[in-house]
């Protein structure tokens, strides 16, 4: 299956932690990597592979993974954080679909 | 630093081709995917596809009769057409680069360069 389904809506206090998950069959076989997009903006990559952040991206962003899950850790999230976030993989089939996306709220 | 341009018309007509280019400004071409990623208003991210540089592609397979992906390194650019569109194709159409890499067998791969997107409405 190429699905990857996240949770549309996730809240968080500020400066608390907050776990966004992905799940499907492709992440038993492929790292994720997520993306995080804010209104009006295109998606920006946050992290990759097992758990790479690219240049610039607060060492507060984290990824891990295990079995069909895949998770993105937001540790002492900020206000600036607040934005929707994408998982993507690749399938069996060599297609790169994304999860459905999660809206991630800071209180 | 490797920049994206998504260029092409901003209306089509219902049932004509939607035809856009992403021209690559600051790097080569060669040695990465190069893909296209669409977001209707309101709602999440839709890949469509990718293009090789060498030209093999692979298309989203709900997308897949409609779509074709070119690449032209000599311009350093690759283009998008999508056929027969309905209003359900109005979106923001954006190019990416894509690399890929692996780690203790396992694969993967990341859109690390993102052009800004360009808007698409489809409507007579």
């Amino acid at each position: 299956s190429s699905e990857l389904t996240q949770d549309p809506a996730v809240s968080v206090a500020l400066g608390q932690t907050v776990r966004i998950t992905c799940q499907g069959d492709s992440l038993r076989s492929y790292y994720a990597s997520w993306y995080q997009q804010k209104p009006g903006q295109a998606p920006v990559l946050v992290i990759y592979g097992k758990n790479n952040r690219p240049s610039g991206i607060p060492d507060r962003f984290s990824g891990s993974s295990s079995g069909n899950t895949a998770s993105l850790t937001i540790t002492g999230a900020q206000a600036e954080d607040e934005a929707d976030y994408y998982c993507n993989s690749r399938d069996s089939s060599g297609n790169h679909p994304f999860g459905g996306g999660t809206k991630l709220t800071v209180l | 630093q490797v920049q994206l341009q998504e260029s092409g018309p901003g209306l089509v007509k219902p049932s004509e081709t939607l035809s856009l280019t992403c021209t690559v400004s600051g790097g080569s071409i060669s040695s990465y995917y190069w893909s296209w990623i669409r977001q209707p208003p309101g709602k999440g991210l839709e890949w469509i596809g990718y293009i090789y540089y060498s030209g093999s592609t692979n298309y989203n397979p709900s997308l897949k009769s409609r779509v074709t992906i070119s690449v032209d390194t000599s311009k350093n650019q690759f283009s998008l057409k999508l056929s027969s569109v309905t209003a359900a194709d109005t979106a923001v159409y954006y190019c990416a680069r894509e690399s890929s890499s692996w780690y203790r067998g396992y694969y993967y791969y990341y859109m690390d360069v993102w052009g800004k997107g360009t808007t698409v409405t489809v409507s007579s």
